[in-house]
């Protein structure tokens, strides 16, 4: 079954502890996506990748790291969380320009 | 700078009540303008995309149109299961993808 898939799921910690966010996706596209989602702001881009070893910055890049070492993982990365990051994020991926197929998303909380 | 801006924020029908949500964008070089489906608790699901001004694509009860500035999704005799929240987005130029912060769509039985 072609999916993304995220992982964990759910996630509460403490502000300063860094964590990572694994998103994988079965499908052999080129472009994967990370975004965050807040009540009344949408959906906003935070890193995206055109392929292996190409990321660039969305629109909420800071305090955030992305790395594409493998075409299917694009790990999102925060070395020192703090509350304002606390939020919904999902990963998503897609051919090149064109639809784009999302994780179930991660709900984080930051203490 | 890449904008989107959907409207209305929420909008509630009645089951057969037929209506239109509208895009309105600015991006430097339109490589398309898709739209999503979000239910509760769970990651947008794709229904179209639209590449040039002029073009439709229809899928159910739902078509959506573009036009240079806007598109609108046209919701035809809705059911309750057509309740949720519509996202519009583009990507420009630089690959990079915009959302609007959506549509939240109510529809009563």
């Amino acid at each position: 079954e072609a999916q993304v898939t995220q992982n964990p799921r759910y996630l509460i910690t403490v502000t300063g502890k860094k964590l990572t966010v694994t998103c994988s996706q079965n499908m052999n596209h080129e472009y994967m996506s990370w975004y965050r989602q807040d009540p009344g702001l949408g959906l906003r881009q935070i890193y995206y990748s055109m392929n292996v070893e190409v990321t660039d910055k969305g629109d909420v890049p800071e305090g955030y790291k992305v790395s594409r070492k493998e075409k299917r993982n694009f790990p999102l990365i925060l070395e020192s969380p703090s509350p304002n990051q606390t939020s919904l994020y999902f990963c998503a991926s897609s051919l090149s320009i064109g639809e784009q197929f999302f994780g179930p998303g991660t709900r984080l909380t930051v203490l | 700078e890449d904008q989107v801006t959907q409207s209305p924020e929420a909008l509630r029908l009645q089951e057969g009540e037929s209506s239109s949500l509208n895009c309105s964008y600015t991006v430097s070089g339109l490589r398309g303008l898709f739209w999503y489906r979000q239910d509760p608790g769970k990651g947008p699901e794709f229904l179209f995309t639209l590449y040039s001004a002029g073009e439709e694509k229809e899928k159910e009860r739902l078509k959506a149109t573009l036009t240079k500035k806007e598109s609108f999704l046209h919701i035809t005799a809705p059911k309750p299961e057509d309740s949720a929240t519509y996202l519009c987005a583009v990507q420009g130029g630089g690959f990079k993808t915009i959302f609007g912060a959506g549509t939240r769509l109510f529809v009563k039985a």
